[in-house]
């Protein structure tokens, strides 16, 4: 099993649609939570970070259930420039030491189209 | 100010060469990275660097493979005698410190090696 799963899609939506991505991650000891966007041919680049009590960014909206080791991605109101591949990520303590080891999904795929 | 830059952009190289690839962070970081990205296998982590010293090499698919970190900069990622399964994006991230893992990584453009 993959340390942290999603939907790879792709996801195609009109514009002005609501969209949900979500994750699953596998290492109850995980600490930091993360969505990356990433544009075709790109670097990933950090959308938001992840926390228990849900976190906003104008259309983006991020949820952690650690209970339930899930994490989610929702974005209302798309628009064309939100096409790209969304990256669940996660970093835990490797071996005692106090860094974060990035460890990504597989992205999901969104598109948006007129 | 100036991101994390990687040389060369992309590489194209045959199987059995070596192979040098260059990551400059951002200046202050003292954390470096090194991911490789490819087609169908998503990023996978390939080694950190506190400084100088590499306390997690964990990723590493193999011997062929080694890093070093000079003057708390630059690093050099080596891939010794090529195979075509090293074909990938190699991506190097850099942040400020790296104490609990909140520090956000930045990532360079990377690195297109494709092995004929």
């Amino acid at each position: 099993r993959k340390e942290v799963e999603q939907d790879p899609g792709p996801f195609n939506v009109p514009e002005g649609a609501t969209v949900a991505f979500n994750c699953t991650y596998s290492n109850s000891a995980s600490q930091s939570f993360f969505w990356y966007r990433q544009d075709c041919r790109k670097e990933p680049k950090l959308l938001m970070s992840v926390y228990s009590s849900g976190n906003e960014d104008g259309r983006f909206t991020a949820q952690l259930n650690r209970a339930s080791q899930y994490i989610s991605l929702l974005i209302r109101d798309s628009k064309l420039s939100d096409s790209a591949t969304y990256l669940c990520v996660v970093t835990s303590n490797a071996g005692g030491t106090s860094y974060g080891k990035l460890t990504f999904g597989q992205g999901t795929i969104l598109t948006v189209h007129p | 100010g100036a991101g994390v830059s990687q040389s060369p952009s992309n590489k194209v190289t045959e199987k059995g060469k070596d192979v040098e690839l260059r990551c400059d962070p951002i200046s202050g970081h003292t954390a470096l990275y090194w991911y490789r990205q490819s087609l169908g296998q998503g990023l996978e982590f390939l080694i950190y660097f506190q400084g100088n010293s590499a306390p997690d090499k964990s990723g590493l698919p193999s011997d062929r493979f080694s890093a070093e970190r000079t003057g708390g900069s630059v690093s050099t990622l080596t891939i010794q005698r090529t195979q075509q399964e090293d074909s990938a994006v190699y991506l190097c991230a850099s942040s400020l410190v790296d104490v609990g893992g909140t520090d956000t990584q930045y990532f360079g453009p990377g690195t297109r090696l494709t092995v004929l």
